[in-house]
């Protein structure tokens, strides 16, 4: 079956460092990738996707790649700011007429300090 | 505006009680799902529907049920049976790419 891996949090970074988050992926198929972000007490909005192998998908300063040949789809940003403090979820889409059904990694809560 | 809307925010419940969580969309999606979220953790898959009439079980749909009577709607009843019902839940709408739109949720404490 279909299934994410993410990096274990807790994440704890200072203001201004460099982000990853690391996300691979298991899928029959050719599935879309997505990353979500959780501020606290709230749903899920979509921050960024990408359909097809070699996109690129960014927003709000942070990008990732799908990469078909690790099968991985790491979120990065340059700089990370206190209100990019987060859970942050991995997810995965294939189209499969009759079982189409999404697919989430477990989470990475990130905490920016000052 | 279009968009996914779950009610109540908050919910108490006594123990025994059966409650329901409506969640309801204006996006005309075909699929709709329940995820379950404690403290701390990620989301668990409760029901997902992928059309009207039709709902599958998820991960732990145990002491839960769900309805898919119209496009827009499908309601959570979380049941007496369910032990351990305290913990946010959130519903979300899924397009024809998969891109997942999620309401703000629903806190449910047992008191």
């Amino acid at each position: 079956g279909n299934s994410v891996t993410q990096m274990e949090g807790p994440v704890t970074l200072s203001e201004e460092a460099f982000l990853t988050i690391n996300c691979t992926y298991t899928a029959t198929g050719y599935p879309s990738l997505f990353w979500y972000v959780q501020y606290p007490g709230e749903g899920l909005q979509l921050l960024l996707k990408a359909t097809k192998a070699d996109d690129k998908g960014s927003n709000k300063g942070f990008e990732a790649t799908y990469r078909k040949e690790t099968t991985s789809f790491h979120l990065e940003k340059g700089s990370v700011q206190v209100s990019d403090s987060a859970v942050y979820f991995c997810a995965l889409f294939i189209s499969n007429f009759g079982n189409e059904k999404l697919t989430f990694g477990t989470g990475t809560r990130l905490t920016i300090i000052p | 505006d279009g968009g996914i809307t779950q009610s109540p925010k908050y919910l108490f419940r006594k123990e025994g009680q059966n409650v329901t969580l409506s969640c309801e969309q204006n996006l005309n999606h075909d699929a709709m799902y329940w995820y379950r979220q404690d403290p701390g953790q990620g989301l668990r898959l409760i029901y997902y529907s992928q059309i009207v009439n039709d709902f599958q079980k998820g991960d732990i749909a145990e002491g839960y049920s769900v309805s898919r009577e119209k496009k827009e709607s499908f309601p959570l009843t979380v049941t007496s049976a369910q032990k351990n019902p305290t913990a946010f839940y959130l519903c979300a709408s899924q397009n024809r790419q998969g891109r997942a739109f999620f309401g703000q949720g629903t806190r449910l404490t047992v008191v």
